[in-house]
């Protein structure tokens, strides 16, 4: 599975928006880029995912660079429970999720 | 709730017990999966079924046993621990196999092995 990376922390304010780097240059062609994060005390939760385009869901925007080696996960309006871990993932083998250290978010009120 | 529940939460255990972790996803999900989250480390993910076949098993030792029974429930038994097993066990499901698929997670079970 190609490597993903991404800052240890990040800090922002609640009721602003958040942006969550993530650099995948060996990227394959055929890798989806997905998002996960983790609550304290709490299993990982799915965010969003996507393969080529732009993706919005009710959680956060996924926003592709046209050469793929990057992507950005936003948070339009964070709120203290946005507080977590977000693990940027590749997915090319099968069903295969490799999470790695991740970046921890934290809120300030 | 995401739909994947998981029993116990939290199990103590001697390293000469044995022991069963159960999984069920309410989601009507053909593929499940177990992970260890040990402290300080990154989720690993340990065994794959796939329509209650095993599909993957990550060089997990003999003393971590799985069981799929049916597409709905997962089992992890346990028996002979060390104490360097102790983590946070982590059920998850998918809708399918493709890779397109995301997982849903449970709770995870807090195993501390004595």
């Amino acid at each position: 599975d190609a490597k993903t990376t991404q800052p240890n922390s990040m800090e922002s304010n609640e009721e602003e928006p958040v942006h969550l780097p993530c650099n995948h240059s060996t990227i394959s062609g055929t890798d989806y880029i997905h998002w996960y994060r983790q609550l304290p005390s709490q299993g990982p939760e799915y965010v969003i995912h996507g393969l080529t385009s732009n993706v919005n869901n009710r959680m956060a925007s996924l926003a592709i660079a046209e050469d793929r080696k990057s992507s950005t996960l936003i948070l339009h309006r964070a709120t203290l429970r946005d507080a977590a871990v977000y693990y940027c993932i590749l997915r090319g083998g099968w069903q295969k999720l490799v999470f790695g250290q991740g970046t921890r978010l934290t809120i300030n009120p | 709730e995401t739909g994947v529940t998981q029993t116990p939460r939290h199990l103590v255990m001697g390293m000469t017990n044995k022991k069963s972790l159960k999984c069920e996803q309410h989601l009507g999900h053909n593929a499940m999966y177990w992970y260890k989250q040990s402290a300080k480390k990154p989720l690993e993910l340990m065994f794959v079924y796939s329509l209650e076949e095993r599909v993957e098993n990550n060089s997990v030792p003999s003393r971590f046993s799985p069981e799929c029974p049916n597409s709905s429930h997962l089992f992890l038994h346990l028996h002979t621990l060390q104490p360097e097993d102790s983590a946070l066990y982590l059920c998850a499901s998918s809708q399918g196999s493709s890779i397109s698929y995301e997982q849903y997670f449970g709770p995870g079970t807090r195993l501390t092995v004595t």
